[in-house]
């Protein structure tokens, strides 16, 4: 067990609809970082937060957006959902002050599957 | 950006003997650090290793021991003793400005 938690585990959803990814992070860490795991994309990077400000951006869509709350807990919202949304997304965190030897510790992930 | 690659799609071992998984990456930094992650088909992602560019000595963690060859750009991750409960895709990975950015993946079945 990472310390990290995700809810949901699994996410059922149709096309055009909007969900919500929750993660707490372990604790004493104050970055977050979200995750997309898909077949063809592999691991891509999407967003990082630290202590409640976005840090780092990545290949992250417009219609996907997150923040961090003030007890540092993180949320990812997609909305108007494709099917090529239907992924893994993990949440992982880290304490975010130790440059290259930061490690990040995953959550179990939360499986999409839009229909 | 950072690059890591991983040429071997899937790899099988017998129980008990040890495996090697490559691992080369492409970076201009000077200071870097390296990970490998387990994922088991249960999906969640297990941190293993790391390596740092400065470490003076290869990275060991219980049976993974990572052989990191700074000249070569590769860090491969040996597992020692190869179990039936390390069948899994494993990942190498590099921080890069504040994130991590993954390789393709090997996928390790471990036969009895």
């Amino acid at each position: 067990d990472s310390g990290v938690t995700q809810t949901p585990k699994h996410l059922i959803t149709a096309t055009g609809q909007r969900v919500t990814l929750r993660c707490s992070p372990r604790s004493g860490d104050l970055s977050v970082y979200w995750y997309q795991q898909s077949l063809d994309q592999g691991l891509q990077f999407l967003i990082q937060y630290y202590n409640g400000e976005e840090r780092a951006k990545g290949n992250i869509l417009e219609r996907f957006s997150a923040q961090q709350f003030p007890d540092l807990h993180s949320e990812l919202n997609l909305s108007s959902l494709e099917l090529g949304d239907s992924a893994l997304y993990f949440c992982a965190s880290s304490a975010g002050r130790a440059g290259v030897k930061d490690t990040q510790y995953f959550g179990p992930g939360t499986r999409l599957t839009v229909l | 950006a950072q690059k890591i690659t991983q040429t071997q799609p899937g790899m099988f071992v017998q129980e008990k003997e040890a495996v090697t998984l490559d691992c080369t990456y492409d970076t201009s930094d000077q200071s870097y650090g390296l990970f490998w992650y387990k994922q088991p088909s249960s999906g969640e992602m297990i941190f293993l290793i790391y390596q740092g560019s400065y470490d003076e000595q290869n990275a060991t963690e219980g049976r993974y021991s990572l052989n990191f060859q700074k000249a070569r750009k590769s860090a491969n991750l040996v597992i020692s003793a190869s179990q039936l409960g390390d069948s899994a895709m494993y990942f190498c990975a590099m921080y890069d400005h504040y994130k991590l950015s993954f390789g393709a993946g090997t996928t390790v079945t471990v036969r009895a």
